[in-house]
């Protein structure tokens, strides 16, 4: 069965800090991983990776993909409290179906 | 429009009221998703269509009955549901549902419904 992991499940910082996120998946067929940022309601869509070793970056926020160890990491530098959120990731498995780990809840306190 | 747009946002419904979810997209995207959310937990997918046609149903109960009447337009009709049934509902879709493109999942809002 496809399976997604993601660590640490929960995770509080003060504001500058810098946070990494781990994915890490085991999948029969694997086409893309998939980073989100959810708040109060809909997960917000932040990353695809596809490439192995290619980092994505926005702002503050970047990826990357490692597909020889099945994982992934995402990066936040400089925390602010607007990053507190659960972060999700997903990967698409060809299936028709996008396999979500447990998600990390990241608080950054002031 | 990158939008999903879903609703209600908010519903709140008896065990034997009969009630609908809405969703609507006009990205053009082919694959459409209900997926359902507990508190602290990641969404559980529950159907997709795939070109308007039913192609996964991941054995939910019949009293959640999905209907998708053309590309755009996705809907979760309820009925006799449970309190346990109580969750955050999202609708999502992406371009290309199988083995073409690699495809990226937009969420709508959600629909928060409660059961009493």
């Amino acid at each position: 069965e496809d399976k997604v992991v993601q660590s640490p499940l929960s995770l509080v910082v003060h504001e500058g800090d810098t946070v990494t996120l781990n994915c890490s998946y085991e999948v029969t067929n694997f086409r893309s991983l998939l980073w989100y940022k959810q708040e109060k309601k809909a997960p917000t869509f932040l990353f695809m990776l596809t490439s192995s070793g290619i980092e994505k970056k926005s702002g503050r926020l970047s990826s990357i993909l490692d597909k020889k160890e099945l994982s992934s990491i995402l990066n936040i530098t400089a925390t602010q409290t607007g990053d507190s959120a659960i972060y999700l990731c997903a990967v698409d498995n060809y299936g028709q179906n996008f396999v979500f780990g447990p998600g990390t809840r990241l608080s950054v306190l002031p | 429009d990158t939008e999903v747009t879903q609703t209600p946002k908010h519903l709140v419904m008896g065990m034997t009221n009969k009630k609908s979810l809405k969703c609507e997209q006009h990205m053009g995207h082919r694959a459409m998703y209900w997926y359902k959310q507990k508190a602290k937990k990641p969404p559980e997918l529950m159907f997709v269509y795939s070109y308007e046609k039913l192609s996964i149903n991941e054995s939910v109960p019949s009293r959640f009955s999905p209907e998708c009447p053309n590309s755009s337009l996705l809907n979760l009709h309820l009925h006799a549901l449970q309190p346990e049934d109580s969750a955050l509902y999202l609708c999502a879709s992406s371009q290309s549902p199988g083995p073409s493109g690699a495809n990226v999942l937009t969420f709508g809002a959600g629909s928060r419904l409660t059961v009493l």
